[in-house]
Parts: C-alpha cells; sequence; structure tokens
C-alpha cells in the first residue's frame, strides 16, 4: 500500500530556533503533498498544498513566511517551522495523493513539536 | 465554505454493541466523502469512502452510506471491538482535481470496553 513516512516522530526545541519537519512517500511518486496541523483533541487544520516544483499554496491565515515549505522532488516535502514559539507547539501531519485516486490522501503519522 | 460537523464526543461503548457516528456535511457541488481513523499513536487510515450519492462505503465491518438528501455520512458498526477504540473523522473533499482539499469534522473519540 502507499506509505507515508515523516521524520522526526517528535522534536523539542528552544523558542527562536528553527525546525525542520520531512514527509516522504516510500512507495510512490507524489506531485501534491499536503501539510496539517492538529491541536489537542481537535480536527485536521490544513496549512498548506504542496506541489513538486511549484510554490506552495497557503490556507489563510497561515503565515507564509513562518512555515516555509518546500517539495523539491517527488517522494519529499519539507516544512520549516521559523523562529518557533511555544504557541507553534502542536502536532504536524502531512498527506499525499497517489494518483490516479486524486480525491484519497495517505497520511503520515505525524510529527509532535514542543517549543520550550 | 465546506464544512463537515460530527456529534459530540467521547463515545463510550460495550464490546459487541451496536455503533452509529453522525456525520453531517455542507458543501456545493458533489463532494466525496470519507471516514478516517486514527488509532492510538499512529496516523489517520483511511476507513471507507464513497464518491456519489447513495453509494455505500464498507470496511472492517463499518458502513457508511451517501445521502445527499439529508447531506448525511453517517458511520455505523454492528457490533464493535476492543481494538476499534480510536478518534474518528468524517471528511469530505471538493474533488476539483489534484489539489482537492480535504475538509475534516471535529473527530470523535470511540472506547470500547471489554
Amino acid at each position: 500500500g502507499a506509505v507515508v513516512s515523516q521524520h522526526p516522530s517528535w522534536v523539542i526545541c528552544k523558542s527562536g530556533t528553527s525546525v525542520k519537519i520531512e514527509c516522504r512517500s516510500l512507495d510512490f511518486q507524489a506531485t501534491t503533498m499536503f501539510w496539517y496541523r492538529q491541536f489537542p483533541k481537535q480536527s485536521l487544520m490544513l496549512m498548506a498544498t504542496s506541489n513538486e516544483g511549484s510554490k506552495a499554496t497557503y490556507e489563510q491565515g497561515v503565515e507564509k513566511d513562518k512555515f516555509l515549505i518546500n517539495h523539491a522532488s517527488l517522494t519529499l516535502s519539507t516544512l520549516t517551522v521559523t523562529s518557533a514559539h511555544p504557541e507553534d507547539s502542536s502536532f504536524y501531519i502531512c498527506s499525499a495523493i497517489l494518483l490516479p485516486a486524486l480525491d484519497t490522501q495517505y497520511f503520515g503519522p505525524g510529527t509532535r513539536l514542543t517549543v520550550l | 465554505g465546506d464544512s463537515v460537523t460530527q456529534m459530540e464526543g467521547p463515545v463510550t461503548l460495550s464490546e459487541e454493541a451496536f455503533l452509529t457516528i453522525n456525520c453531517t456535511y455542507t458543501a456545493t457541488g458533489y463532494p466525496s466523502l470519507f471516514w478516517y481513523v486514527q488509532y492510538p499513536g499512529e496516523g489517520l487510515q483511511l476507513l471507507l469512502k464513497a464518491t456519489k450519492a447513495d453509494d455505500k462505503g464498507s470496511n472492517k465491518g463499518f458502513e457508511a452510506t451517501y445521502r445527499k438528501e439529508t447531506t448525511s455520512f453517517h458511520l455505523e458498526k454492528g457490533s464493535v471491538q476492543v481494538s476499534d477504540s480510536a478518534v474518528y473523522f468524517c471528511a469530505l473533499s471538493g474533488n476539483t482535481g489534484a489539489n482537492s482539499k480535504l475538509t475534516f469534522g471535529k473527530g470523535i473519540t470511540l472506547s470500547v470496553r471489554p
């Protein structure tokens, strides 16, 4: 089946530092990946849509300079949280589309970010 | 815009009980509808989906029927097991091509006791 991995699975960092989270499609090529943020006991909120070789499309209210997304290859997208602050602490989840089923997303296991 | 409303939780059932988790949606056009499940410590997994009205999605004993007239996609299982304990998310996709975005409900936690 379609497997999506994320690295790291959890990270703790100091306020003001930057953190990079990787999302990989392990056994398929993903032209489109999505990044979500999940708060405790709440739903997933879409942050941005990442297309290979082009700029990411951010949802309203998401700071593109704060959350840098790069989709440099068909199997890798990265999310960099720049100058992280405690309010950025959250669970970040990526997903990828496996063609030709454009309406089905396969999710990574998530990355728990804690900013001290 | 699109939205998904799930019943409030959490839900606690005894093993072999009947399960219904309500989900209603608001969307333009003809969305695809999904149920995702998140087991403790794991990522979301697609449980089932339906892409058009009156379709029934089914998997692992779970079923949900796409009801356009009531804009609903309720999840049911006749006999739950302890291993079904998880968080369940209802979602829809506008189905507009490669950039189809998922809109999620808030999720509901199901706990099944032996």
